[in-house]
This record gives structure tokens, C-alpha cells and sequence, in this order.
């Protein structure tokens, strides 16, 4: 079965800073896809960024990117320039058989201003 | 925009009660999914359907069932609640088509309390 793993509970930097969530994950399957969730407080999920297992440049959303390694099935998210609004639970996610998602215990984010 | 609404934020229910928790997505998405999520625990699967009358069973589907009639609803029963699914219940949607690259999209989340 698939699974992914997120070691830091917590995590907090201070404004204007650059964070790394980590992230790992383990699949037998050759094409996959990642993701980053964001979860502000008492708001919706909504996807960060995306990254396509085949593809070898990391995905980069503005401030957001991933430091992908396939090998050692680790999939970081960077957020550079870290702002207030990114204060938030981020989850690890990768894509199971038939569409499914499986999700990372999570991270929780402060940001210090 | 996708939108997935639920019909409730906040939920208190009896021990013993039948719970209904619906779920209602606006962009004709296929796939549809209600999650547990717990701290420490991340989001746990408990059913998921990807056609009108079809569903699969999740991670965790003990103590649920769910139903689905139409394309864009897709809802998830508690027949007799207990303590132990006190949680936050997620509901997601998303397209079938390989397009969609499996993203999937959430509403905000029903907040059930038991007890």
C-alpha cells in the first residue's frame, strides 16, 4: 500500500524567511503524480502546487517549489519569502490506484512577524 | 471556479443517532470522496465513488455508508454515531478525465462532535 510520511508536526519561521516542509513517500508504481495542500484555519484545502513523477524540473508556483527527488522518494515543499496568509496546515499527497489520494499526517505553519 | 459545499460546518448529534452529512460539487465531476481528518492522522479515506450508484469502500469506511443518486451529490451516513467519530468529515470532488491530472477539490469541511 501506498504511504506518505511528513516528520515535522510543527514548523515556524519567521517572515519574510524561507521554510522547507519534507516529505516522504513510498510506491511501487512507475508514473505518479504529488501534491501540496494548503489548509489555512477554518478554511478550505486548496492545492499549492503539483508534480508529475515523469517530469524531472521541480514544479514552481511563484513563491512555492518542490525540491523532488525520485530516487530517494522525497518530495519538499520550499516557500520563499514566507507571508503571514501562509500560516496554514500543509499535506504531502500522492495519487493510489483509481484516482484516490493518499494524504501525510501534516504540518502545521507559523509565521512569526 | 469548482465549488463543493456541505451542508453543515458544525454538527453536534447524540450518541446512537443516524447522521447524514451531504455533499454537492457544481463542475460535473465523476469522482467524489469523504474524508476523516483527525490531528496526528492527516486525512483518512472512508468511502469514494466514481460513477452516479457506485462507491468503494476507503481506509476506514467501518461505521459509514454513503449514497449516491445523482452525479452531483454524494452523501455520507453515520447509522448509529458514536464518541469515537467525533472528527472533522472533508468532502472532495474530481474529474475522471486524465486532464484533470487527479486533482481533487475540497469543500470546507463539517465539524461533528458525538456525544
Amino acid at each position: 500500500a501506498q504511504t506518505v510520511t511528513q516528520s515535522q508536526p510543527e514548523m515556524s519561521v519567521q517572515e519574510a524567511e524561507t521554510v522547507t516542509l519534507s516529505c516522504t513517500y513510498d510506491t511501487s508504481e512507475s508514473d505518479y503524480y504529488l501534491f501540496w495542500y494548503k489548509q489555512p484555519p477554518s478554511r478550505q484545502m486548496i492545492l499549492v502546487i503539483r508534480q508529475e513523477a515523469y517530469k524531472q524540473q521541480n514544479a514552481t508556483e511563484n513563491r512555492f517549489s518542490v525540491n523532488f527527488q525520485k530516487a530517494a522518494k522525497s518530495f519538499s515543499l520550499k516557500i520563499s519569502d514566507s507571508q503571514l496568509g501562509d500560516a496554514a496546515m500543509y499535506f504531502c499527497a500522492a495519487v493510489q490506484g483509481a484516482q484516490k489520494l493518499v494524504f501525510g499526517q501534516g504540518t502545521r505553519l507559523t509565521i512569526n512577524p | 471556479d469548482v465549488k463543493v459545499t456541505q451542508s453543515s460546518r458544525y454538527l453536534v448529534k447524540r450518541t446512537g443517532e443516524k447522521v447524514f452529512l451531504e455533499c454537492v460539487q457544481d463542475m460535473d465531476h465523476e469522482n467524489m470522496f469523504w474524508y476523516r481528518q483527525d490531528p496526528g492522522l492527516g486525512l483518512r479515506l472512508i468511502y469514494f465513488s466514481y460513477d452516479v450508484k457506485m462507491k468503494e469502500k476507503g481506509d476506514i469506511p467501518e461505521g459509514y455508508s454513503v449514497s449516491r443518486e445523482k452525479k452531483e451529490r454524494f452523501s455520507l451516513i453515520l447509522e448509529s454515531a458514536s464518541t469515537n467519530q467525533t472528527s472533522m468529515y472533508l468532502c472532495a470532488s474530481s474529474s475522471a478525465q486524465t486532464s484533470g491530472r487527479y486533482e481533487q477539490y475540497f469543500g470546507p469541511g463539517t465539524r461533528l462532535t458525538v456525544t
